[in-house]
């Protein structure tokens, strides 16, 4: 089965700063998925990327499958990005059933 | 992307009674669903996969007695908590998933949740 594992746990930064959030699995996998949770507890899906990069607005998403890594930034972070920030994988190679990591939650303070 | 709804948004009930909660793809046709559970400062964690047309399978550890569920359209799954105690009371998440036409296959889209709160 595989484990996800995200960093950091919590991160605090100032409006404008660019963030990383970071996210490991140990087994290969088809596709990773990006995911926020807002305060109210409401998910939205992000990316799902496979390989290379995504971007949407000014977030961006990369991932490594060799070193079966990948990385989540914010450029120009604002307060309304303040959520916690998921990263989701296959639990085992090409599985439906997705695991998940522990989040990583954001505050963006004005 | 995709819409996937969720009914009700929140629910108290009283221990013992039984509460249905519905998950519906709106613009597309969900061969899959998926119902998770999320404890407070905790992970989303995996119930039980829902097959149009088919029996549910259930995650081990989930009593598939007491968390009921029917997926009997390809725009429809309901999640039934069947003699719901404070214990069930959680963040309950479906998420759909089509194998085929415009939407990626193994792409999940997520519904918004239902919080239960059983007193």
């Amino acid at each position: 089965k595989n484990e996800v594992e995200q960093s950091p746990q919590n991160l605090t930064a100032q409006e404008g700063e660019f963030i990383t959030i970071n996210c490991s699995y140990s087994v290969g996998i088809s596709a990773l998925h990006w995911l926020q949770q807002h305060p109210g507890g409401g998910i939205v899906s992000l990316f799902m990327l496979s390989s290379g990069k995504k971007k949407h607005g000014r977030l961006i998403a990369t991932i490594n499958i060799q070193e079966k890594h990948s990385s989540l930034h914010i450029t120009a972070s604002h307060p309304r990005d303040s959520a916690v920030y998921i990263c989701a994988v296959p639990s085992q190679g090409g599985s439906e059933k997705l695991v998940f990591g522990k989040g990583t939650k954001l505050t963006v303070n004005p | 992307g995709a819409v996937v709804s969720q009914h009700p948004s929140w629910v108290i009930c009283k221990s013992g009674t039984s509460v249905k909660i519905e998950c519906r793809s709106l613009d597309f046709q969900a061969t899959t669903m998926f119902w998770y559970r999320q404890f407070p400062k905790q992970s989303l964690m995996l119930m039980a996969t829902s097959n149009e047309g088919s029996k549910a399978t259930y995650e081990q550890g989930v009593e598939k007695d007491k968390f009921l569920i029917n997926h009997a359209s390809l725009t429809l799954s309901t999640l039934t908590v069947t003699s719901a105690h404070p214990e069930d009371s959680s963040f309950y998440i479906c998420s759909a998933r089509v194998g085929s036409g415009r939407i990626t296959y193994n792409e999940q889209f997520f519904g918004p949740g239902t919080r239960l709160t059983v007193l």
